[in-house]
């Protein structure tokens, strides 16, 4: 059974780091074809995807968020992160974390943590 | 970056009918385009893959076609529960992009 869940701070400040934390079990990332992305979703609005990392470390970004998003893995741990840096208001969203496989469908979602940025 | 413009925005719809969701993509994505359903405060969940391949679990009643920059979710037969917002998403170049949904409502 494939599971994933977020954690995250929950609240944080304008220009502060967000650090996200993305637990799984049912795969391992260092199975051939494996990938975790990260999505989030403001409230009311559509999804927005940030960035996926594959089972060989290879990691792609969206470039919109320019140079702020680091995506990383522990594979010992089951577990996927990213960071944010610079966070203002925009990015307060829900984040979600998703099991990629192949290519680009994410076929196994996380429950989302919400993030608030706010002074 | 390719733009997925998804129509209608809302539909409206009776239990039983058959209803179409369009998504158009502004360059072609091949069919490397998946169809979610999302619906209230819940995560998206993946019903179509790669434009018309089905997924396990997934009710018979959903179906995709499509290539190129031309795709459809069809729903033959709406159930309540399908009262929701469904999103398409692009993997064929990145950023891998969702278009805005359609929202299913009740008519």
């Amino acid at each position: 059974q494939v599971t994933l869940k977020e954690s995250g701070p929950g609240i944080l400040q304008p220009s502060q780091t967000l650090s996200l934390t993305c637990t799984f079990s049912g795969f391992s990332l260092s199975t051939y074809g494996m990938g975790v992305g990260w999505i989030r979703q403001p409230s009311g609005k559509g999804l927005e995807w940030l960035a996926n990392i594959w089972w060989d470390d290879d990691k792609y970004y969206n470039p919109s968020l320019k140079n702020r998003l680091t995506i990383s893995k522990d594979t010992s741990n089951n577990q996927a992160f990213l960071k944010i840096t610079n966070v203002d208001t925009a990015d307060t969203a829900t984040y979600y974390c998703a099991r990629t496989v192949a290519t680009s469908e994410n076929d196994y979602w996380g429950q989302g943590v919400m993030v608030t940025v706010s002074s | 970056d390719v733009v997925l413009t998804q129509s209608p925005a809302t539909l409206s719809v009776t239990p039983g009918e058959r209803i179409s969701l369009s998504c158009r993509a502004s360059e072609s994505v091949d069919t490397y385009l998946h169809w979610y359903q999302q619906k209230p405060n819940e995560s998206p969940r993946l019903l179509i893959k790669y434009a018309s391949q089905s997924i396990s679990g997934i009710p018979s009643r959903f179906s995709g076609s499509g290539s190129g920059t031309d795709f459809t979710l069809s729903i033959n037969g709406v159930e309540l529960e399908d009262l929701s917002i469904y999103y398409c998403q692009q993997g064929n170049s990145l950023p891998y992009t969702f278009g805005a949904g359609t929202k299913l409502e009740l008519k």
